[in-house]
């Protein structure tokens, strides 16, 4: 089974503060992982992907195979930051199929 | 900017009644799902098309739920009949026929979203 695990429905950090949202996966194969971001009345949107190597937004993600993670960190948070966060997973054992996890709402105090 | 359109946003019904959702993907993305995400989780996806062929429908229940993209563009979920356990966000995404450069994926980009209400 592939399953995707955000153990943190709710984080709250301070504006500057370091935040790191924590992804967990199982899986089989060789996974393509992802986080997407939802804001405040918009659409779900990707965010960034690991394969990209990229850092979006501040936002950089490394996947560790040996810790079957996928975390999403940041060095300092700001405001506009506050929204959900889902990872998911996929991969060719899945058929490209998406799973998503259950989503962490980030806010950032100001 | 070219964005993935449902309608209707937001549709109350009762149970045992048939409820239809429409959803019109980015001009040219070959590939569309269909999602439906209760609150609290994350998105559940319950078919994917492949222009106007399934690919997968393995998690949608097919006693009540049906899907179809006659022509390759536009497609319609169906609800028939509704169940009160059916209340959800169904979301809709396209993305561009996978590449094979990487894994095959593709970047979904999403609608708005349908809200349903069963009473």
């Amino acid at each position: 089974a592939q399953r995707v695990t955000q153990p943190e429905k709710l984080l709250s950090v301070f504006k500057g503060a370091p935040v790191e949202l924590k992804c967990n996966y199982s899986y089989s194969g060789s996974p393509e992982l992802f986080w997407y971001v939802q804001y405040s009345r918009q659409r779900l949107q990707l965010l960034l992907r690991h394969i990209s190597r990229e850092s979006i937004k501040g936002f950089t993600a490394d996947l560790n195979k040996g810790e079957t993670s996928f975390h999403l960190k940041k060095p300092f948070a700001q405001e506009e930051d506050s929204a959900m966060y889902y990872c998911a997973l996929s991969g060719q054992d899945t058929g490209n199929q998406f799973y998503f996890g259950t989503g962490t709402s980030l806010t950032v105090i100001p | 900017e070219a964005e993935v359109a449902q309608s209707p946003r937001y549709k109350i019904t009762e149970k045992s009644q048939a409820v239809a959702f429409w959803c019109d993907p980015i001009s040219g993305h070959a590939t569309l799902y269909w999602y439906r995400q209760i609150l609290g989780q994350g998105p559940e996806l319950l078919v994917q098309f492949q222009d106007e062929s399934v690919v997968d429908d393995s998690q949608l229940p097919k006693d009540r739920f049906s899907a179809e993209r006659l022509k390759g563009v536009d497609s319609t979920l169906k609800i028939q009949p509704a169940e009160l356990g059916d209340s959800a966000m169904y979301l809709c995404a396209s993305s561009l026929e996978p590449e094979d450069t990487f894994s095959g994926t593709d970047t979904q980009y999403f609608g708005p979203g349908t809200r349903l209400t069963v009473l």
